[in-house]
């Protein structure tokens, strides 16, 4: 069980360009979540799709965010444009769509918009 | 307004103590409640859960107590090991609330 792989490990970019954070589920898990975590917060769910389908978006923090789940083993979530203040670390997590299944955890994507 | 709190942002305990970790909650509807440990540079990865309808649930070295009419939950880790040392998230799930709801952390040090 090779995990949720998330890429890039780390991101470097400008403000206003476009970011896209990538993640591959757990083979069989057919919830995926994105959440970000930062310091004043802690961690958010931004999005979570069951069987592919976005579910809810709430906390999804202005139309710059997107997310997309093409296929049962790949989810993106894209910001366009970036800003400083979008700087966190981005997590993926799966699970089983069963209840208390628990999440499964990718190792996150530290973002940093200069 | 945060459902799932965790006060106390740090804790240091020696090798072979108890470490206690708290939570608390306002939200009466939660009936799940989760602990996830995180390394630097990992995510989140799951520890022990507790069901609304017991008020102890024990794994080991680790064990979660639910007080549900103080909307608290704690939980022990003993004998504590420097690989303990990692921070603690807190989580919560129920009623409305279809997603889990994270604390902010605590982050563990246990020193030799």
């Amino acid at each position: 069980d090779a995990g949720v792989i998330q890429s890039p490990r780390h991101e470097v970019t400008e403000m206003g360009q476009e970011v896209t954070l990538r993640c591959k589920p757990i083979s069989g898990h057919n919830s995926l979540f994105w959440y970000r975590q930062t310091m004043m917060r802690g961690l958010e769910l931004l999005i979570y799709f069951n069987n592919n389908v976005p579910i809810d978006d709430s906390g999804m923090p202005e139309d710059r965010f997107s997310a997309k789940m093409p296929n049962a083993s790949f989810s993106t979530l894209k910001i366009q444009p970036s800003e400083p203040r979008d700087s966190a670390v981005y997590f993926c997590a799966s699970s089983l769509q069963a209840a208390h299944s628990p999440l499964h955890f990718g190792n996150g994507t530290r973002l940093t918009v200069t | 307004d945060q459902q799932v709190k965790q006060n106390s942002p740090s804790l240091s305990v020696q090798e072979g103590r108890i470490s206690i970790l708290n939570c608390d909650y306002t939200n009466s509807m939660f009936d799940y409640f989760l602990w996830y440990k995180k390394y630097p540079a990992e995510g989140p990865t799951f520890l022990i859960s507790i069901s609304s309808i017991k008020d102890k649930n024990e794994d080991g070295r680790f064990t979660v107590f639910l007080n549900k009419s103080a909307k608290h939950l704690s939980l022990h880790i003993v004998p504590s090991q420097p690989g303990d040392s990692a921070v603690y998230f807190c989580a919560a799930i129920g009623g409305s609330q279809g997603n889990l709801i994270f604390g902010k952390g605590t982050k563990l040090s246990v020193k030799p």
